[in-house]
């Protein structure tokens, strides 16, 4: 079945230090992928997404590669700020699942003043 | 702004005391999904709609039920919630065959047993 593997956390950064989130996936089809954030006591919202290889989804600074090759789909941002404190959860969504998503773990980030 | 909307974002309920959480959204998307998440953990789907055509996830617990009266709303009762039951839970849709499969989740609501 379909898979999602999120490197360990917590991370704690210091404001404007740079940030890369590893997520490996496995899928019997070709997903879509996302990066999801949580802010405390909330709900879950889209960060960013890519539907195909090589594909490059952005937003608010961060950005993440669809790599079919390596099965990859880490995010990256090059000066994190204190705002940017949250839980970041990669998933995929398999086509013909009724859009159903497969989640990671998720990992917190804290980033420090 | 089109979005998904979940009343109450805090329930209090006692043990053994059904509960109804409740879920609108103002996309017109078609497929609308309640999952459960505990502390630390990602969130767990519970069920999803089809548009009427319900689809129940193996291990969902027969104590949670749902009903989808129309196309906006969604609800999720727990028939007899136990202390194990309480999390956040969580509503999202999504528009099947959209191409891009991305589901938008509510603010969530936080359930306490006591």
């Amino acid at each position: 079945g379909d898979s999602v593997t999120q490197m360990e956390g917590p991370v704690t950064l210091s404001e404007e230090a740079f940030l890369t989130i590893n997520c490996t996936y496995t899928a019997t089809g070709y997903p879509s992928l996302f990066w999801y954030v949580q802010y405390p006591g909330e709900g879950l919202q889209l960060l960013l997404k890519a539907t195909k290889a090589d594909d490059k989804g952005s937003n608010k600074g961060f950005e993440a590669t669809y790599r079919k090759e390596t099965t990859s789909f880490h995010l990256e941002k090059g000066s994190v700020q204190v705002s940017d404190s949250a839980v970041y959860f990669c998933a995929l969504s398999d086509p013909g699942a009724n859009s159903k998503l497969t989640f990671g773990k998720g990992i917190t980030l804290s980033v420090r003043p | 702004d089109a979005m998904v909307i979940q009343n109450p974002r805090y329930q209090v309920t006692q043990f053994g005391k059904p509960v109804t959480l409740s879920c609108s959204q103002t996309l017109n998307h078609n497929v609308m999904y309640w999952y459960q998440q505990k502390s630390s953990q990602a969130p767990k789907l519970l069920f999803h709609y089809y548009d009427k055509d319900f689809n129940n996830e193996a291990d969902t617990p027969d104590n949670f039920q749902s009903r989808r009266p129309n196309t906006s709303f969604c609800f999720l009762d727990i028939r007899s919630p136990g202390l194990g039951d309480a999390a956040m839970y969580l509503c999202a849709t999504s528009r099947a065959h959209s191409g891009s499969y991305e589901q938008y989740f509510g603010p969530g609501t936080r359930l306490t047993v006591t």
